[in-house]
């Protein structure tokens, strides 16, 4: 059984940094593109950030990983994993009110993914 | 970036009834449509990839059609679990994009 678990969640002051993590179990990581989805308290669905797997499932080309990026947090946030800890992360720094929203970890299948396993997710706040 | 448009805001149907949820694209994705269920209180849960295939898991009254531009996932007798907001995403091209969601209610 797949499972994803999300930590570091916290109240954070704007333009402070945070590191996400999220810890996977049940599957072979390393093949699978992992991603970060957000949602801001009453609103929807906003893809954050992936990184490639080094498998078929995966945008992975030319043996380099690859990572992609919401226009609304590139150059703020670095996506990174690590295989053999199956660990994917997500520094945050310049924090903004408009960041504020539950953080979702989610495994992904294909070269563009689609999210076939979520975890709870962990809430960020930024606020003064 | 290409944007999807969700219809209706929100759908209020006895159990047993049709549901009938529309997502368009901006532009065509082929059938790079993903629908998602969020519960709530819960982590949203992939139901429909590629238009119109069902998730591991997913009942048989949800059933999802369409290609280019316009997609529907209908569920064709609603039940009570069913009370949620459905998610389309496009998977065509980067960036990831996701409808505003459809809220299903039970009347």
């Amino acid at each position: 059984e797949v499972q994803l678990v999300e930590s570091g969640g916290d109240f954070v002051q704007p333009g402070g940094s945070l590191r996400l993590s999220c810890v996977a179990s049940g599957f072979t990581f390393s093949t699978y593109t992992m991603n970060w989805v957000r949602q801001a308290p009453g609103k929807g669905l906003e893809w954050v950030a992936s990184v490639s797997g080094n498998g078929g499932s995966s945008f992975y080309v030319d043996s380099v990983q690859r990572t992609y990026y919401a226009d609304s947090v590139k150059g703020r946030f670095t996506i990174s994993r690590d295989n053999s800890k199956n660990t994917m992360n997500l520094q945050m720094n310049s924090l903004s009110a408009e960041d504020t929203a539950v953080y979702y970890c989610a495994k992904g299948t294909g070269y563009y993914p689609y999210f076939d396993s979520w975890g709870p997710g962990t809430l960020v706040t930024v606020s003064s | 970036e290409i944007v999807l448009t969700q219809s209706p805001a929100t759908l209020s149907l006895s159990p047993g009834e049709r549901a009938t949820l529309s997502c368009r694209a901006s532009q065509s994705i082929s059938n790079s449509l993903v629908w998602y269920q969020q519960r709530p209180g819960q982590a949203p849960r992939l139901l429909m990839f590629d238009a119109s295939n069902r998730a591991t898991g997913i009942p048989a009254r949800f059933s999802g059609s369409g290609s280019g531009t316009d997609f529907t996932l209908t569920i064709s007798s609603l039940e009570p679990e069913d009370v949620a907001v459905y998610y389309c995403q496009q998977r065509s091209n980067w960036p990831s994009t996701f409808g505003q969601g459809t809220k299903v209610e039970i009347k």
